[in-house]
């Protein structure tokens, strides 16, 4: 089945770091990638929409500045937490979605746990 | 605007219960997909299922079942002779035609003891 990979699992770092976080599509073509952010026992917020090649699309709320995504090729996407404080820290979890449509299963990443300190 | 409310926020049942999980959606379109995800303590979501809006035979897999009911705007997922193993988050989601984003309900989560 497809899989995805996300990178790192977890990450431990001091307020005004700035963070990348991999997503990557193992074993299919990602033409849209999607990042989600999840507060503790909360549902997933879908921040922005990576699609290859162009620019991301946001969410409101979402500041694009503070939250870079960078979707390169077909089976990577970044997202870059600048800067990072201790209100950013929480569960980033991307999701990858094959080229066949836009009705086919978002397959999701294990997520990476960020803790600002 | 489309919306998913799983209104069980948490269930707690004993080692081989049967258990079922509701889920109900808000959409004004005719064309849309429904899908249930699992996020087991170690955080990843897994896909178990996803069903478009002309299709609406109850589907079983296992020890895991769906029923899709339109007139009631319902996808509910019944486990079986529930196990440990299956104490998790569980979310539905909503795609509608012409969207790429799904919308997540809030999660239940399922707690089973043995």
């Amino acid at each position: 089945g497809a899989v995805v990979s996300q990178h790192p699992s977890r990450v431990i770092c001091k307020s005004g770091t700035s963070v990348k976080i991999e997503c990557r599509s193992l074993d299919f073509q990602a033409t849209t990638m999607f990042w989600y952010r999840q507060f503790p026992k909360k549902s997933l917020m879908l921040m922005a929409t990576s699609n290859e090649g162009s620019k991301a699309t946001y969410e409101q709320g979402v500041e694009k500045d503070k939250f870079l995504i960078n979707h390169a090729s077909l089976t990577l996407s970044t997202l870059t937490v600048t800067s990072a404080h201790p209100e950013d820290s929480s569960f980033y979890i991307c999701s990858a979605r094959d080229w066949a449509g836009s009705e086919q299963p978002q397959h999701f990443g294990d997520g990476t746990r960020l803790s600002i300190l | 605007a489309q919306k998913v409310t799983q209104a069980q926020t948490e269930i707690s049942v004993v080692e081989k219960e049967d258990v079922t999980l509701d889920c109900v959606y808000e959409t004004r379109d005719t064309t849309y997909y429904l899908f249930w995800y699992k996020q087991p303590p170690s955080g990843e979501l897994v896909f178990l299922i996803r069903r478009n809006s002309f299709d609406e035979q109850n589907e079983i897999s296992g020890r895991y079942s769906w029923n899709f009911q339109k007139s009631t705007s319902s996808f509910n997922f019944t486990i079986t002779a529930s196990q440990v193993v299956d104490s998790a988050v569980y979310f539905c989601a909503l795609l509608n035609s012409g969207y790429s984003t799904l919308t997540f309900g809030k999660g239940t989560m399922l707690l089973v003891s043995p």
